[in-house]
C-alpha cells in the first residue's frame, strides 16, 4: 500500500498549530502510526491506530482521520519539535510514507 | 526499561554476508512480535522484517526476500538477521523494533546499526 505524505517540507514559528498529512493508496481501517525521529537519533513512536496517544508523549500531539487520509496536528510547535515526521500503514504489512522534514521558521 | 541494542554492523563487500544481532531487556522478549527497520542515507525507512513470538513464521518484503533471513533465541532475549549476497542498495541504518501489542506499529526501537556494502 502506498503511502504519501505532504509537504515534504515544512516550516513554522514556535506557538505555530501545525498539520501534517498522511494519504493512503486504499482502506487502511485506521491502522495507521506516527513518528517523530530527530537528527542522528532512532524514530519514536507518537502515535498508533490513527488517533491513541504513545505514553509520554506530550499531549500537543494528536492524530486524526480514518479510511485513507490522516493528519498529525501539534497545537502548539515548540523548538524541541524540529524533526522529520513519519507515517506508517500496518493493515496490510506494513509500509511507511516518504516524510514531511519540519522546520523552524 | 525497554532496551534494545543491535550490533555486527560493518563494511561489507557486495555479494558477501553479514549477521546482526540485537540484545533485548526490560520486558518479556517472548510475548512479542520483533522486526527489522532499515534507513538508507538520508532517505525515509523501510521495514526489512518481521518474526513472530515463537520465530515459527516470518515475513519479508520482496526487496530481501530470499537474501535475508530474522530469527529470534528466546532464552536470550535476542534478535538476528542474516544477510546474504549484500548489495550496494542495502546500505542502510538497521534498526531492531518492537511491534506493539498485537499490531504492527513499532513501539521501541533501537539506537541503529549502520551496514556499509562496497567494494
Amino acid at each position: 500500500i502506498q503511502m504519501t505524505q505532504s509537504p515534504s517540507l515544512l516550516s513554522a514559528s514556535v506557538g505555530d498549530r501545525v498539520t501534517l498529512s498522511c494519504k493512503a493508496g486504499q482502506n487502511i481501517n485506521n491502522y495507521l502510526a506516527w513518528y517523530q525521529q530527530k537528527l542522528g537519533e532512532a524514530p519514536k513512536l507518537l502515535i498508533y491506530n490513527a488517533n491513541s496517544l504513545q505514553t509520554g508523549i506530550p499531549s500537543r500531539f494528536s492524530g486524526s482521520g480514518s479510511g485513507t487520509d490522516f493528519t498529525l496536528t501539534i497545537s502548539s510547535l515548540q523548538p524541541e519539535d524540529v524533526a522529520t515526521y513519519f507515517c506508517q500503514q500496518y493493515n496490510s504489512w506494513t509500509a511507511f510514507g516518504g516524510g514531511t522534514k519540519l522546520e523552524l521558521k | 526499561e525497554v532496551q534494545l541494542v543491535e550490533s555486527g554492523g560493518g563494511l561489507v563487500q557486495p555479494g558477501r554476508s553479514l549477521k546482526l544481532s540485537c540484545a533485548a531487556s526490560g520486558f518479556t522478549f517472548s510475548n512479542y512480535y520483533m522486526a527489522w527497520v532499515r534507513q538508507a542515507p538520508k532517505k525515509g525507512l523501510e521495514w526489512v522484517a518481521t518474526i513472530s513470538t515463537s520465530g515459527s513464521r516470518t515475513y519479508y518484503p520482496d526487496s530481501v526476500k530470499g537474501r535475508f533471513t530474522i530469527s529470534r533465541d528466546n532464552a536470550k532475549s535476542s534478535l538476528y538477521l542474516q544477510m546474504n549476497s549484500l548489495k550496494s542498495e542495502d546500505t542502510a541504518t538497521y534498526y531492531c523494533a518492537r511491534n506493539g501489542y498485537n499490531r504492527w506499529y513499532f513501539d521501541y526501537w533501537g539506537q541503529g546499526v549502520m551496514v556499509t556494502v562496497s567494494s
